[in-house]
């Protein structure tokens, strides 16, 4: 179960706005919306920050958004701040009952 | 509020088998699909298995038939055997709770993860 394809990093600098791909197929990016984003700090667990492409969970600051286009699904982050310096990884539901990660994208605040 | 707490990692010998628990709070885990994930060192997140409400399971190829993940109702408690370890099973396994009882397969809980070793 190969992976989905994601930047092995990003930078900005605060208030900037950053976006990171996240590159599947249509057997899983492209065929459904079930595409999550994970934010992890190093040593922590893993934080839902988008689910289902777009939606955001109760609590996660709205400069945080998810979209997709065909076999890629993309993670906006608007107003860069210090605090989002983390790994982010990208998931999506596949076709044969399965679910597959990103690689991830290790974020730098400039 | 909703809590997972894994439990039962450690080291063990390739071949040797290992349960991994992970007890809920807030839910019960009988309503939502449960999942296994794990992470290698300083590596990325692999999802390993899932759990639906009815109890139709679902696994990685790195772990067919190797794994079996069950819940026991009447504890709140998720489950992962894990036989046949391998050292490539080395990593942190995390339990997450589904965000629909339907199954969205995205995750909005986390437990802070217990680490297998499995070392010769």
């Amino acid at each position: 179960q190969s992976a989905l394809t994601q930047p092995d990093s990003v930078s900005g600098s605060p208030g900037q706005s950053i976006t990171i791909s996240c590159t599947g197929t249509s057997s899983d990016v492209g065929g459904y919306n079930y595409v999550s984003w994970y934010q992890q700090y190093s040593g922590k667990a893993p934080k839902l920050m988008i689910y289902d492409v777009s939606n955001r969970p109760s609590g996660v600051s709205n400069r945080f958004s998810g979209s997709k286009s065909g076999n890629t699904a993309s993670l906006t982050i608007s107003g860069l701040q210090a605090e989002d310096e983390a790994d982010y990884y990208c998931s999506s539901y596949r076709s044969n009952s399965a679910l597959v990660f990103g690689g991830g994208t290790s974020l730098t605040v400039l | 509020e909703v809590q997972l707490v894994e439990s039962g990692g450690g080291l063990i010998q390739p071949g040797g088998s290992l349960r991994l628990s992970c007890a809920a709070s807030g839910f019960t885990v009988s309503s939502k699909f449960m999942s296994w994930v794990r992470q290698a060192p300083g590596k990325g997140l692999e999802w390993v298995s899932i759990t639906s409400i009815a109890g139709t399971t679902y696994y990685a190829d790195s772990v067919k038939g190797r794994f079996t993940i069950n819940r026991d109702n009447s504890k709140n408690t998720l489950y992962l055997q894990m036989n046949s370890l391998r050292a490539e099973d080395t990593a942190v396994y995390y339990c997450a709770r589904d965000v629909y009882e339907s199954g969205g397969w995205d995750f909005d809980y986390w437990g802070q993860g217990t680490l297998v070793t499995v070392f010769s």
